[in-house]
């Protein structure tokens, strides 16, 4: 069984530019979730998604991140325009439908973001 | 609002020593539980869970944990330390049930050959 997949493993931007990550998660999964993990922290849950619908996004800093899941399956994470401090892995994962229940989340191998 | 700590930021060991490291956690109930690893350049994977039944719970390379409710902590434990053990351990928390895990800061373990 494939795993999570995420894209581009690395980025280095400058300040004030613009990126995009993107998302598979498992086969069959409707739940994705995307945190942030600056070094030295453990992650930080900042959007999770049922199918193509948002049921957390109270971590998620709407001035300058965006996220979507359009048809339920794939998603990416934007970041317009990006700050020093955005410099962090974006971890993806996925489970099974939760449906108010606690699933195993399996994560993907992260995108490294610098933001000089 | 829930919280989750690990005291230990670095732990060195010698391989072939057990090890032990530790998780508290702030909840007035019985959460899940969960002990995750992540190695250099790599996402996390799971080790094992906890969310109901034998306070015991036993995971993937060798790895154990105990769900203690009067202390509020859930300690993950190894008999014996192999090199390839050496990563970043984080133990996080559910509380609400609805997949929103709370992380600790994790536990950075060294293995000495």
């Amino acid at each position: 069984e494939a795993g999570v997949a995420q894209s581009p493993r690395y980025k280095i931007i400058e300040k004030r530019q613009s990126v995009a990550f993107w998302c598979n998660p498992i086969s069959g999964h409707a739940t994705l979730y995307w945190y942030q993990q600056i070094l030295g922290q453990g992650p930080k849950l900042l959007i999770q998604f049922q199918n193509n619908g948002v049921v957390d996004d109270s971590q998620l800093p709407k001035d300058r991140f965006s996220a979507e899941r359009l048809k339920g399956v794939d998603s990416t994470l934007k970041i317009q325009p990006a700050k020093l401090e955005d410099s962090a892995v974006y971890l993806c994962a996925s489970s099974l439908e939760s449906s108010g229940r606690t699933e195993t989340q399996y994560f993907g191998p992260g995108t490294r973001l610098l933001v000089l | 609002a829930q919280s989750v700590t690990q005291p230990d930021i670095h732990i060195t060991v010698s391989e072939g020593a057990s090890l032990e490291l530790r998780c508290n956690y702030s909840y007035g109930a019985t959460p899940y539980l969960f002990w995750y690893v992540q190695s250099p350049g790599q996402g996390l994977q799971l080790l094992l869970k906890y969310f109901s039944g034998d306070t015991l719970v036993q995971g993937i390379k060798g790895f154990e944990a105990e769900f203690k409710r009067s202390q509020s902590s859930f300690n993950l434990r190894k008999p014996s330390v192999h090199w390839s053990d050496a990563a970043e351990y984080f133990c996080a928390v559910d509380t609400g049930g609805g997949n929103k895990l709370t992380f600790g800061t994790g536990t950075q373990l060294k293995v000495e050959l």
